[in-house]
């Protein structure tokens, strides 16, 4: 089983629906990130947690929202998704020793 | 603004010759730099890194080169096998809040041919 999971792993999805990209993990880390690749961008935060009770935007949050129900769990929601948000989503965990590891990513298409 | 920039789009190499991927960075507050490998259809995987008090870091066929006063980074794969054939993202850590939070670049795709 993976450390980092991601569901769903493809989704097409209309403009204007509510979607939501879950992230779990078995690594026990505090940390928990969500980036998204673009061609030509590489990746980008969109948010990034260090526990339950903390929550913080990264360089690309705007119309973006997450949550983080347990130290495990952080999920990303687009309220009113966008065509410009189609993209391939990664999810990531880390702690304050080790480097970023990743979940194999959703690819979102929104249209 | 780019603060972490992989000018090369793509790289094409022989097996069993040198690959060198590049990374310039603008920031220098960047206190670690980190090389992540991607294959399709799967997340990055980390590869190899190097703090910023360091020159070099070697692991088997993989060795990061940083250049502080350059503010450049090279990650050289000797010899180079078809299996390295992936996307190669660099990425950097400024960490003075201590958050994890990772700085990446565009990404280079290497090919290494048979």
């Amino acid at each position: 089983d993976a450390d980092v999971t991601q569901t769903p792993r493809n989704r097409i999805t209309k403009t204007g629906k509510r979607i939501m990209l879950e992230c779990s993990q078995t690594k026990g880390h505090d940390r928990m990130y969500w980036y998204r690749q673009d061609p030509g961008l590489g990746l980008r935060l969109i948010y990034y947690s260090f526990d339950v009770k903390d929550i913080n935007k990264g360089e690309i949050s705007d119309g973006y929202s997450v949550s983080r129900q347990a130290q495990a769990k952080f999920s990303l929601s687009l309220e009113s998704a966008i065509p410009n948000q189609t993209a391939l989503y990664f999810c990531a965990t880390s702690d304050s020793n080790t480097e970023a590891f990743f979940g194999q990513g959703t690819r979102l298409t929104v249209v | 603004d780019q603060q972490v920039k992989q000018n090369s789009p793509s790289l094409s190499v022989q097996e069993g010759r040198i690959s060198i991927l590049n990374c310039d960075y603008t920031n220098s507050m960047f206190d670690y730099f980190l090389w992540y490998k991607k294959y399709p259809a799967e997340g990055p995987t980390f590869l190899i890194s190097i703090s910023s008090i360091k020159d070099k870091n070697e692991d088997g066929r993989f060795t990061v080169f940083l250049n502080k006063s350059a503010k450049h980074l090279s990650l050289h794969i000797v010899p180079s096998q078809p299996g390295d054939s992936a996307v190669y993202f660099c990425a950097a850590r400024e960490d003075s809040g201590n958050t994890g939070k990772l700085i990446f670049g565009q990404g280079t795709t290497l090919q290494v041919k048979p």
